[in-house]
């Protein structure tokens, strides 16, 4: 069964920084691109970046390029985000996805970010 | 960036009958177009891909349909468990980038 949950949500201080991991079980994590996607009130679902299997290419949206920043660990089946510079409005769930045929065919719980001071 | 726009906002149906939703791109993308439905606290799912071809494991009541620039899920008899927000969603192979509508909340009328 393929599982992907989501870790280090939290409430956060603009300004601050934060750190999601995803840990995938029940397919061959080094066969996927993976994908960061983040739901809010406002804005609805939101692609924020992916990632090539062997780490070697990433892309973003391109309103978060440059404070984002997704990784990968293929040895721990886990993918990352760093969020540095956050904002009031990153304020969101964060979803790690699994990528096939370039959708989403799998996704974690989400992990709540909070943006707040 | 293309922007997807879907209708209804809301859109409310009796159980067993059928529900039609509507997405629309600002340009071609060509059959590049998901359907996602959401239930509340849960993750969206995967229903349609390629415009119209049903995900695993998804009921054969969940159809879609369209290229280029319009596109529809149709679900023919809608049970209980369908009542939720459905979203698509575009996908450009290169470099990747996908963008949502706005989803459609299917409610009981």
């Amino acid at each position: 069964e393929v599982q992907l949950v989501e870790s280090g949500g939290g409430l956060v201080q603009p300004g601050g920084s934060l750190r999601l991991s995803c840990i995938a079980s029940g397919f061959p994590f080094s066969s996927y691109w993976m994908n960061w996607v983040r739901q809010t009130p406002g804005k609805g679902l939101e692609w924020v970046a992916s990632i090539k299997q062997d780490g070697g290419e990433e892309f973003y949206v391109d309103s978060l390029r440059g404070r984002f920043t997704i990784s990968r660990d293929n040895a721990k089946n886990s993918l990352y985000l760093q969020m540095n510079s956050l904002r009031v409005e990153d304020t969101a769930v964060y979803y790690c996805a699994r990528e096939a045929g370039a959708t989403c065919d799998y996704w974690g719980q989400g992990a709540l970010v909070t943006v707040s001071s | 960036e293309i922007v997807m726009t879907q209708s209804p906002a809301t859109l409310s149906v009796s159980p067993g009958e059928r529900a039609t939703l509507s997405c629309r791109a600002s340009r071609s993308v060509s059959s590049r177009l998901a359907w996602y439905q959401q239930k509340p606290g849960q993750a969206p799912r995967l229903l349609i891909y390629g415009a119209s071809t049903r995900a695993t494991g998804i009921p054969v009541r969940f159809s879609g349909s369209g290229s280029g620039t319009e596109f529809t899920l149709t679900i023919s008899s809608l049970q209980s468990e369908d009542f939720a927000i459905y979203y698509c969603q575009q996908y450009k192979d290169w470099p990747p980038e996908y963008t949502f509508g706005q989803g459609t909340k299917l409610e009981i009328k």
